[in-house]
This record gives C-alpha cells, structure tokens and sequence, in this order.
C-alpha cells in the first residue's frame, strides 16, 4: 500500500507556480521522498527526490518540512505541458521498487 | 542517459493467443527490472520484480504461470501474457534500476505497452 495521502485533483494557472502537497505521516528515518509525473498514455517519469533538506533541479523543487510528515513539489512555473498526474513515493534504500499511489491530477490552464 | 524502451508501443492480439513485450535498458545495466500494468484512470500496479539471471518474484494477487517474466541479460527483460483474455488488456510499464544509472538509484520507466485483447 502507498505511505503518502495526496489531493486526487488540482488545478494551476500557466505561468503560475503549481504547489503540490504531500503526506507522509508515517514516513521512516531512512526513507526518501520521491516525485515522479505521468503525462496520459506515457510511462512515469522522475522529477527530483530528497531526504530531509530541500531540493532543487531544473524541473523542480521539494521542500520537506522539519519532522518529515510532509512535503511539497513546486513547479516554478508551470505550462500546459506540465498537465499531467503526479506521484508521491516513500522509498527506503536498498533494492524496494517504488509503490504508486494515486497521485494528484494537475491541470494547467491557460 | 538512462533510457528504457519497450517493444512494441501497442499490440492488438485475439483471446487465447500470447503476447511477449520487451523491456531493454539502452544506455545502463539493469540489475533490476519492474513490471507495472495501469488500468484506465487507475495508478500504476506493481506485477514482479525481476533480477538478471534469476527468477521473477510475483506480487500478490499476479499468476507466475500467466505472467511469464525472463530477465536473461543486463539490458533486456521480457513479459509474456499467455493465453491472453480480454481482461489482460492494459497498459504495461517496465522500470529498471541500476545503482550507477544517471547517478542515482532511482528506477526509470519504459513509454508502456498498450495490450488489446479481443
């Protein structure tokens, strides 16, 4: 079963910054946050994870709160491109695949 | 880098017949190799995990006898859908993961296979 809890719907202005959130109350201290988006039809694919301390890529930024209960994905501005689900994983190390919840319906509109 | 893809993209089949989707890590080792399958508007479904050179390990619920997985090289991982019902048609998605791919150790997804059976 997925160990996050997230809205089944949102939706974000194009240009706008599109925040994310996240649940992971039960989150272990070895485990990752991870985000991943499917556009329709597509196969997953990888935006950023993070531990504890904030991340940033060129896609994306996390930002995981101080007891890492929760967290929150932000697209700095977001395009109609970016319509698409996104996923919230809790993974530990090893060799675990990643459990897929049902994620957050973003649409972006212009 | 670390690209997945599968083969073929859409496959129409007729009930009873099989059906073998292949899974290939292009540019990294794959140690290990996922099955997923999507229902419409569902979430993605884990099948089996595989490891290169030995056997597939099924998640609850999925038939190992049904659900044929061959993981026989580093690159290259296949599924076949025996006897294949209209119940089988779905979209199916192969992940790989290497420790060393792109730096990480995150798993890469495949563009799916989407599996008509009539």
């Amino acid at each position: 079963d997925a160990k996050t809890t997230q809205p089944p719907s949102m939706d974000c202005a194009e240009g706008r910054a599109a925040n994310l959130p996240c649940n992971h109350s039960t989150i272990s201290g070895n485990e990752y946050v991870y985000w991943y988006r499917q556009i329709h039809s597509q196969g997953p694919q990888y935006i950023i994870h993070g531990l504890k301390n904030n991340e940033t890529n060129e896609m994306a930024s996390l930002i995981i709160t101080e007891d890492r209960k929760s967290s929150t994905l932000i697209l700095p501005h977001a395009t109609l491109r970016d319509t698409a689900v996104y996923y919230c994983i809790v993974r530990g190390v090893g060799n675990t695949p990643l459990v897929f919840g049902k994620g957050t319906r973003l649409s972006v509109i212009a | 880098g670390a690209v997945v893809s599968q083969h073929p993209s859409r496959v129409i089949c007729k009930s009873g017949t099989s059906v073998k989707i292949e899974c290939r890590s292009l540019d990294f080792q794959a140690t290990t190799m996922f099955w997923y399958r999507q229902f419409p508007k569902q979430s993605l479904m884990l099948m089996a995990t595989s490891n290169e050179g030995s056997k597939a390990t099924y998640e609850q619920g999925v038939e190992k006898d049904k659900f044929l997985i061959n993981h026989a090289s580093l690159t290259l991982s296949t599924l076949t859908v025996t006897s294949a019902h209209p119940e089988d048609s779905s979209f199916y998605i192969c992940s790989a993961r290497s420790p060393l791919a792109g730096g990480r150790n995150e798993q890469f997804f495949g563009p799916g296979t989407r599996l008509t059976v009539l």
